[in-house]
């Protein structure tokens, strides 16, 4: 398995509070992703990076915000959480020559 | 924008028997990439098709790329419990290998004895 881990795997959190989802991969591969997964739409991207410091918008970037000072965490932060943030979010990896791959997700529950 | 749209959405079948799932995508691209996921878990990915007419295959699976007709097939033979799943196409979204993926909304399917 592609050495990538999420902290938190599971989060409660309530309306208007900040959270932060982190993604820390061992490949050193330019590229991270994070998408989210929500029933009856698949994945959708949120943001991407494609090196230090350099990220751009996906589909669904209203709300979040991400940063990436280093090669190996990518954080995607919800400046005030709202209850259709409620998802699955996956953050993923890719040297651009292969495939992207998953890490395990975070399961985030906004009340 | 780009659309990518799998059908059918959900599939039963009967341990095996032959089927076929479609994934059609509207913009031009030259990489497809099909994925699986179990319930509660994290997509593992299956194939990546990298060009017009490719074809490549792993154990019942086989997966087919037409960049003309912008589709792609994922082929099951003689189906086996163990490929109950739900299966993903997913698409570059700019075409250059390093963007983030547009996805289809999943094939969920169901295979019994």
């Amino acid at each position: 398995d592609a050495g990538i881990t999420q902290s938190p795997r599971h989060k409660v959190t309530e309306t208007g509070t900040p959270v932060t989802l982190r993604c820390h991969q061992t490949e050193n591969h330019r590229y991270m992703y994070w998408y989210r997964q929500d029933p009856g739409h698949g994945l959708r991207l949120i943001h991407y990076s494609y090196g230090v410091k350099d990220t751009d918008k996906g589909e669904v970037s209203d709300g979040y915000s991400v940063s990436r000072s280093k090669t190996e965490d990518f954080l995607l932060t919800l400046e005030s959480a709202t209850s259709s943030q409620t998802s699955v979010y996956f953050c993923a990896i890719s040297s651009a020559v292969e495939t992207q791959y998953f890490g395990p997700g975070t399961r985030l529950l906004v009340l | 924008e780009l659309k990518v749209e799998q059908n059918p959405l959900f599939l039963s079948m009967q341990e095996g028997k032959n089927y076929t799932i479609y994934c059609n995508y509207s913009t031009t691209s030259d990489r497809l990439y099909w994925y699986r996921q179990d319930p509660g878990k994290s997509l593992e990915s299956l194939f990546v098709l990298l060009s017009n007419g490719a074809v490549k295959q792993e154990g019942r699976l086989m997966a087919s790329l037409d960049t003309k007709a912008r589709l792609s097939t994922l082929h099951i033979t003689a189906a086996v419990h163990d490929l109950s799943a739900t299966y993903f196409c997913a698409v570059d979204t700019k075409g250059g290998g390093a963007d983030g993926l547009t996805f289809g909304k999943g094939t969920h399917l169901i295979i019994q004895p």
